[in-house]
């Protein structure tokens, strides 16, 4: 079935490098994405987002890539910090018509963790 | 309120028990999703509302699911004789509106359910 995936389960990085963390997604229809970010014991977190018309989005300390071509996702945080340790997901949302919904299909997440 | 408010945040019950989930979605949101995330797992889509009405069901797992939302703002979600594989958070989101991509969707903090 059509699906949302992430290509890495865990991603461990040193405070101050850069991370990447990507996802492949199979919707073509799909025409907006998300990243959340998840911290133990809390809800997801809306991190950034981004529509299909465009390739690329920035935010404070983070981006956010779309390949169209590819059906690929990536979320860069720049200058890591051990306070960015969590899950991250990516989610699409086919939006759409309103008779058709709006929901989020998430990957499966990749945890980050920082080392100081 | 100020975001999307879920209780109670705990709830241990004993198998075959009905358990109600509450969700106050952020004010003026008409649109309000259930979603469930097992240990360690990525979110599960359950339900969305728009205004009162479930367009969508598809997500619910068992007739044992049901969720209600009423004056367009809380919203129930009643599992009765809950299993212990209804272990799980659940969790509550809302956005602006359905019908248009784009329309960043919150999370609350989650009901935590463990059935024993």
């Amino acid at each position: 079935g059509e699906s949302v995936g992430l290509h890495l389960p865990t991603l461990s990085v040193q405070e101050g490098d850069n991370s990447i963390i990507n996802c492949a997604y199979s919707n073509s229809a799909s025409d907006y994405f998300i990243w959340y970010k998840q911290e133990s014991g809390k809800g997801p977190q809306f991190i950034i987002d981004i529509r299909s018309n465009m390739d690329k989005r920035q935010g404070q300390r983070v981006t956010v890539l779309l390949n169209k071509t590819v059906k690929h996702l990536s979320l860069q945080i720049a200058a890591t910090q051990p306070g960015d340790s969590a899950v991250y997901f990516c989610a699409e949302n086919r939006g759409g018509r309103e008779t058709s919904g709006s929901r989020l299909t998430f990957g499966e997440g990749t945890q980050l963790t920082v080392n100081p | 309120g100020a975001g999307v408010s879920q209780s109670p945040s705990n709830k241990v019950t004993e198998k075959g028990k009905d358990v109600e989930l509450r969700c106050d979605p952020i004010s003026g949101h008409t649109a309000l999703y259930w979603y469930r995330q097992s240990l360690g797992q990525g979110l599960e889509f359950l339900i969305y509302f728009q205004g009162n009405s479930a367009p969508d069901k598809s997500g619910l797992p068992s007739d044992r699911f049901s969720a209600e939302r009423t004056g367009g703002s809380v919203s129930t979600l009643t599992i009765q004789r809950t299993q212990q594989e209804d272990s799980a958070v659940y969790l509550c989101a809302s956005s602006l509106a359905v019908s248009s991509s784009g329309n960043t969707i919150y999370f609350g903090e989650g009901s935590w359910l463990t059935v024993v």
